[in-house]
């Protein structure tokens, strides 16, 4: 049973825009988030993280908000750049369990 | 310079037989994990480790095998009873209370 669930597998975006990626959850024992990216052929890189104790993280041009009560984050990329082309994946984990519960992956392509 | 390191980059096996995938460490790490990528499945977990000498299966662990006999190793072994082996294999370690690095995979293909 997916417990991190990413819809709209594929985003594309003109670049200086706004990409929004979204992420729903069903476990409410998840209280820490995540977001990876990745290249083809390459492993994911941790991109920025949220704790269920905040509803807003910013990092440079990355920002995620988080929606407890709707089990719900979203991962906004603003201006969005062509470098950002990759698949995003979204994940949570619980307290004393090491695992992360990963999403499907959404796929961004940023057009020049 | 700190890293996981996954090899070969590429792998080609026959049908029927065994083969094993190497990832190591240098980052101290005491957690491993192991996890498949397929198009449109995301990351599967296969197996993992928290610590040497034990290990445990994760969602998809029928038809692969692993050790940790090391803490810088964990080598994953894909058998013969894995009917659909062909996919992308990604190394990662524990790299604090909620986050992983991972390794830069292996690409299995059966032909």
């Amino acid at each position: 049973d997916q417990q991190v669930k990413q819809n709209s597998p594929s985003l594309s975006v003109q670049e200086g825009r706004i990409s929004i990626l979204n992420c729903d959850y069903t476990n409410s024992m998840f209280d820490y988030f995540l977001w990876y990216k990745k290249y083809p052929a390459e492993g994911p890189t941790f991109l920025i993280s949220i704790s269920s104790i905040k509803d807003k993280n910013e990092d440079g041009r990355f920002t995620v908000f988080l929606n407890k009560s709707a089990k719900h984050l979203s991962l906004h990329i603003v201006p969005s750049q062509p470098g950002d082309s990759a698949v995003y994946f979204c994940a949570a984990s619980k307290r004393g369990n090491n695992r992360l519960a990963f999403g499907k992956g959404n796929q961004v392509v940023v057009i020049p | 310079d700190g890293g996981i390191t996954q090899s070969p980059k590429y792998l080609f096996r026959k049908e029927g037989q065994n083969v094993t995938l190497s990832c190591e460490q240098n980052l101290n790490h005491d957690a491993m994990y192991w996890y498949r990528q397929d198009p449109g499945q995301g990351l599967r977990l296969i197996y993992y480790s928290q610590i040497v000498n034990d290990f445990q299966k994760g969602d998809i662990a029928e038809g692969y095998s692993v050790s940790r006999e090391k803490k810088e190793s964990f080598p994953l072994t894909v058998t013969s009873a894995q009917k659909n082996p062909t996919a992308f294999y990604l190394c990662a370690t524990q790299t604090g209370p909620n986050g992983y690095t991972f390794g830069s995979g292996t690409r299995l293909t059966v032909v």
